[in-house]
């Protein structure tokens, strides 16, 4: 059964970079989309975008000019990157899990909070 | 695409039907999933492909569409199922989800 856990740094400062990993434990990263979703204090769920094994990945144009998205295959991880963050960035990051043109995604991290706050 | 899901809260009695919109801006076909997020929790796939569920979701869990409305029911709503509910298109890029109705006990 694939686990996924996010891991990084729980509080970053205005203009900062978020930077989160996903470590995937109980299968390879080969084959499957894994992603990045986001869900802001009370709020709904955002897509940030995906990896696709190592070859490709797509941004959620919102965001898609501070996003960076990839993947350590000898870590069995991928990772996010957001530049310049400011406060609307915070909230809840979640790493996810989907496959072709499956795109609903399952199973999901257990989720992280990151606050942006100087 | 945008999802816009309707009521933003139901009160339902424990053992009563209840039943979730979930509208699309235009066509995604039967491209939409729902999810259960209970407070503090992990969303939790329900549906996808419209009408499929997940594995170990309940039967009282289901979906149907009409056009670009999808609505998820709830035959006969029991203590855990009140939560968040969320769909969320995959029929077109980026992905997009609703703004989710809570379902609250009456």
């Amino acid at each position: 059964q694939v686990h996924l856990q996010e891991s990084g740094p729980r509080l970053v400062k205005p203009s900062e970079t978020l930077s989160l990993t996903c470590t995937v434990s109980g299968g390879s990263l080969s084959n499957y989309y894994w992603t990045w979703i986001r869900q802001p204090p009370g709020g709904g769920l955002e897509w940030i975008g995906y990896i696709y094994y190592t070859v490709s990945t797509n941004y959620n144009p919102s965001l898609k000019s501070r996003v960076t998205i990839a993947a350590d295959t000898s870590k069995n991880q991928f990772s996010l990157k957001l530049t310049s963050v400011t406060a609307a960035d915070t909230g809840v990051y979640y790493c996810a899990r989907s496959s072709g043109s499956r795109r609903w995604f399952d199973p999901w991290g257990q989720g992280t909070l990151v606050t942006v706050s100087s | 695409i945008v999802m816009t899901q309707s009521p933003a809260t139901l009160s339902v009695s424990p053992g009563e039907r209840a039943n979730l919109s979930c509208r699309a801006s235009q066509s995604v076909s039967g491209n939409l999933a729902w999810y259960q997020q209970k407070p503090g929790q992990v969303p939790r796939l329900l549906i996808y492909d419209a009408f499929t569920r997940a594995t170990g979701i309940p039967a009282r869990f289901g979906g149907s569409a009409s056009g670009t409305e999808f609505i998820l029911t709830i035959s006969s709503l029991q203590s855990e199922d009140f939560a968040v509910y969320y769909c969320q298109q995959y029929n077109n890029w980026p992905l997009t989800f609703g703004g989710g109705t809570k379902v609250e006990i009456k």
